[in-house]
């Protein structure tokens, strides 16, 4: 199957920095998908973004689907951006596999 | 209506007791999965139904038992359970299991076994 990588694995920021998530994918995909889990436990679509580049708010991402890697852009962070962010693969009619995610953590 | 619902939030069973976990869609999604969670681990596939019909089962325990009555509901039947089950159960949906379509997902159901 199709292995994802999700860099770093943790992040701890000040409020108000900017970051950058990166998710690596082992072969071409479908299916690219940015979530957010929050403390609560519900996984909030961020992105859907097999390729190309998306903007919504603070949040940013793009996929460069020839060289198997998407990146998500966090701006001017806020403490309720804390949580897991996952990216998740798909290929074919296979269902999404997810990488093991990035733990953010912003502080006041 | 673009919301997976998915009842109770929260719940506490026994090992002996026999219970169910309820997910609803209202997209016109012909897809449903249900998705287990443990602590600092990503969602891993229980199961796929695409067009009410079972098509994946990733060799998930026979105390875990799919229903898929109609286009908008899935249901998780759980009997027997194990502590190690405790987990998030989370149930996501997709316009069909076509590579092209987004993933939509409930919030969950937090299950405790003792």
């Amino acid at each position: 199957g199709i292995q994802v990588e999700q860099s770093p694995p943790d992040l701890i920021l000040q409020e108000g920095a900017n970051s950058t998530l990166r998710c690596n994918f082992s072969d071409s995909v479908n299916n690219l998908q940015w979530f957010h889990q929050n403390p609560w436990g519900q996984l909030i679509n961020l992105f859907y973004i097999p390729s190309g580049t998306k903007q919504n708010g603070r949040l940013s991402a793009t996929t460069v689907a020839t060289e198997r890697y998407s990146l998500l852009y966090i701006s001017s962070s806020q403490t309720t951006d804390s949580g897991v962010y996952f990216c998740a693969v798909g290929r074919g009619y296979s269902t999404l596999t997810f990488g093991k995610g990035t733990m953010l953590l912003v502080s006041p | 209506d673009t919301e997976v619902t998915q009842t109770p939030k929260h719940l506490v069973m026994g090992m002996t007791n026999k219970k169910s976990l309820k997910c609803e869609q209202h997209m016109g999604h012909r897809a449903m999965y249900w998705y287990k969670q443990k602590a600092k681990k990503p969602p891993e596939l229980m199961f796929v139904y695409s067009y009410e019909k079972l098509s994946i089962n990733e060799s998930v325990p026979s105390r875990f038992s799919p229903e898929c009555p109609n286009s908008s509901l899935l249901n998780l039947h759980l009997h027997a359970l194990q502590p190690e089950d405790s987990a998030l159960y989370l149930c996501a949906s997709s316009q069909s299991t076509g590579f092209v379509y987004g993933y939509t997902f409930g919030s969950g159901t937090r299950l405790t076994v003792v």
